[in-house]
This record gives C-alpha cells, sequence and structure tokens, in this order.
C-alpha cells in the first residue's frame, strides 16, 4: 500500500523559508507513471495547488507561487521536497504531498501538515 | 486562470436520500475533472476522475457525470460516513490546476 508522509517544521517566521519534505513508502517514486505534487489548505479554507514534479527532475509550479517555490527530488531516498521562501502569514497552512496519475490528478496523499507562520 | 465554482456552499440532506452537487468551470475543461471527498482532519480523499470514472474502492453510489464547463457529483443513497465536504478539481490547465471552494454536506 503506498504511503506519504510529510515532514518539516511546523512553525516558520516571516520571511524566511518554508521547507517540507515527502517521503514515499510502498512504491518507487521513479515510475514513470507518476508525478509527485503539492497541494496547501488554509485553515476553514479551500485547496490550492502549488506545483508538481516528476521523477527526472522536471518542475510544474503555479504561476502566482513560482517566483518563491521551488520542488526537488531525491530518487536515492524515495523522497520530493517543496521550499517556499520569503513567507508570510498567509501561507500558514496545512501541506499536503500527493502523488498524481500521469501529471493530472492526485490518487494518493499524505496525512498533511500543518505550517504556522509567525514570529 | 480556470475558476471552479461549487454550488451550494451547504447542502442538507437526509440520510437514505440522494444528494446532488455542482460544479462549473469558467471555461471548457473537457472531462479533465476530479472529486474529492474530505471529512475533518483527515487528507482528501479521490471519488472521481475523467469526470465519471470511479476511483478504486470508491463505492456505486457514488457517480459524476458532466463535461465542458458542467458537471455533477451525485450520491445515490446517502449513508452517515458521506457527510463531509466535496471539492472538484479541473486538471486540463496545465500546470495550473484549481479546485472549487467545496460543497458541505451535512445531514438534515
Amino acid at each position: 500500500q503506498l504511503q506519504l508522509q510529510e515532514s518539516g517544521p511546523g512553525l516558520v517566521k516571516p520571511s524566511e523559508t518554508l521547507s517540507l519534505t515527502c517521503t514515499v513508502s510502498g512504491g518507487s517514486i521513479s515510475s514513470s507513471s507518476y508525478y509527485w505534487g503539492w497541494i496547501r489548505q488554509p485553515p476553514g479554507k479551500g485547496l490550492e495547488w502549488i506545483g508538481s514534479i516528476y521523477y527526472s527532475g522536471s518542475t510544474y509550479y503555479n504561476p502566482s507561487l513560482k517566483s518563491r517555490v521551488t520542488i526537488s527530488v531525491d530518487t536515492s531516498k524515495n523522497q520530493f521536497s517543496l521550499k517556499l521562501s520569503s513567507v508570510t502569514a498567509a501561507d500558514t497552512a496545512v501541506y499536503y504531498c500527493a502523488r498524481l496519475i500521469r501529471w493530472q490528478w492526485p490518487d494518493y496523499w499524505g496525512q498533511g501538515t500543518l505550517v504556522t507562520v509567525s514570529s | 486562470e480556470i475558476v471552479m465554482t461549487q454550488s451550494p456552499a451547504t447542502l442538507s440532506v437526509s440520510p437514505g436520500e440522494r444528494a446532488t452537487l455542482s460544479c462549473r468551470a469558467s471555461q471548457s475543461v473537457s472531462s479533465n475533472l476530479a472529486w474529492y471527498q474530505q471529512k475533518p482532519g483527515q487528507a482528501p480523499r479521490l471519488l472521481i476522475y475523467g469526470a465519471s470514472t470511479r476511483a478504486t474502492g470508491i463505492p456505486a453510489r457514488f457517480s459524476g457525470s458532466g463535461s465542458g464547463t458542467e458537471f455533477t457529483l451525485t450520491i445515490s443513497s446517502l449513508q452517515s460516513e458521506d457527510f463531509a465536504v466535496y471539492y472538484c478539481q479541473q486538471y486540463n490547465n496545465w500546470p495550473l490546476y484549481t479546485f472549487g471552494q467545496g460543497t458541505k454536506l451535512e445531514i438534515k
């Protein structure tokens, strides 16, 4: 059974960089059938697409976040990561990692991790 | 950006009855639409992709329809575990995928 698990600091200061890692177990991140993505959800609000990555390292970002987002992959560790720079309170959210069928819809999601931006 | 609009924001239905949730796209997304169910404190769960194909393990009481700009999720006979928030998502406009704001399905 595929599992995804987000990890990283739950509290980040304004103007700093948010860093999260998603560890994939029960399947290979190097499969040619899937992309891997990040999605976030501010408390009490809806879902926002952040971006995705292929095992080769090709990345695709939400244009509204593109200037601040970096997604990377480490196939040797079966992990992919998210960095979001210059964070503000508006970046406070539950961050989910997910597997995408091809490059399209997420079918497996991590449990999510709450990141709060506050001094 | 393709804006996804869900209606109603809240739907009150009695167990055993049918629920119909709507999702409208600001421009055509063909059949590139998915539906998710989210319960409090949990990640979204994939229900439907390709506008009408049920994901693995999803009960037959869930069905999706539509194409272009108008989509519907129907739950034929509501069970207690179906009361949750439902989101639609378009994956036609790569790489900016967008979600609707959600419909909360509550017990009447």
